[in-house]
């Protein structure tokens, strides 16, 4: 059963600094990764897709990298703004079956202060 | 506006009553889905229909119904077999009914239910 770990759960910075979220996952037989963004009480937004086949994707100040053989994915965010703070969430899509069936990690809560 | 929309943001439900969340996009996606989030812990797949009259269960599809009459809706009864139904709810739906492995997930922005 793929399971997904996200560390850490928390996370404060001053503004401006470059970051890094962690998300490591058990079963290297993955579809693709999704990184997520989610404010509080609100949905989910999108913010990086990547391929079972590549190693990275970037968007903008985001940068996602994965590394199947390891089973990690890492997402950096550079100059960091208090609008970045949210939680992040890391899902990985199974490989087998149909349908896309998300595995999701519990989180990042990232706070950038002023 | 082009999106996902639940409805209501709060819902709140008596012991033994059944309750339905709403679910409708104006995407034209093929595939629909529920997952349930309860704090400290990640979402997870309740139900999903890959197109229309078709829907599969997910990892925790007990006490739970769904229906896919209409393309565009997906709606989630709560029945009263759930014992434990409060945590926020969330819709999302994708394009394809076969996926493809660039596929994003596009979600709505959720209900909140609990229990009186």
């Amino acid at each position: 059963k793929q399971e997904v770990t996200q560390i850490p759960a928390a996370l404060s910075v001053p503004e401006g600094e470059n970051l890094v979220l962690n998300c490591s996952f058990t079963d290297s037989a993955i579809y693709n990764l999704q990184w997520f963004r989610q404010d509080p009480g609100k949905g989910l937004t999108s913010l990086l897709l990547i391929q079972s086949s590549q190693r990275e994707q970037t968007s903008g100040r985001l940068n996602a990298s994965l590394d199947k053989s390891s089973g990690r994915s890492t997402l950096y965010i550079a100059a960091s703004q208090p609008g970045d703070s949210a939680t992040y969430l890391c899902a990985v899509n199974r490989l087998t079956g149909g349908g896309n069936k998300l595995t999701f990690g519990t989180g990042t809560q990232l706070k950038v202060e002023l | 506006d082009g999106g996902i929309t639940q409805s209501p943001k709060y819902l709140f439900r008596k012991e033994g009553q059944n309750v339905t969340l709403s679910c409708e996009q104006n995407l034209n996606h093929d595939a629909m889905y529920w997952y349930r989030q309860d704090p400290g812990q990640g979402l997870r797949l309740i139900y999903y229909s890959q197109i229309v009259n078709d829907f599969q269960k997910g990892d925790i599809a007990e006490g739970y119904s769904v229906s896919r009459e209409k393309k565009e809706s997906f709606p989630l009864t709560v029945t009263s077999a759930q014992k434990n139904p409060t945590a926020f709810y969330l819709c999302a739906s994708s394009i394809s009914r076969q996926r493809t492995t660039n596929e994003k997930l596009f979600f709505g922005s959720g209900t909140q239910l609990s229990v009186l």
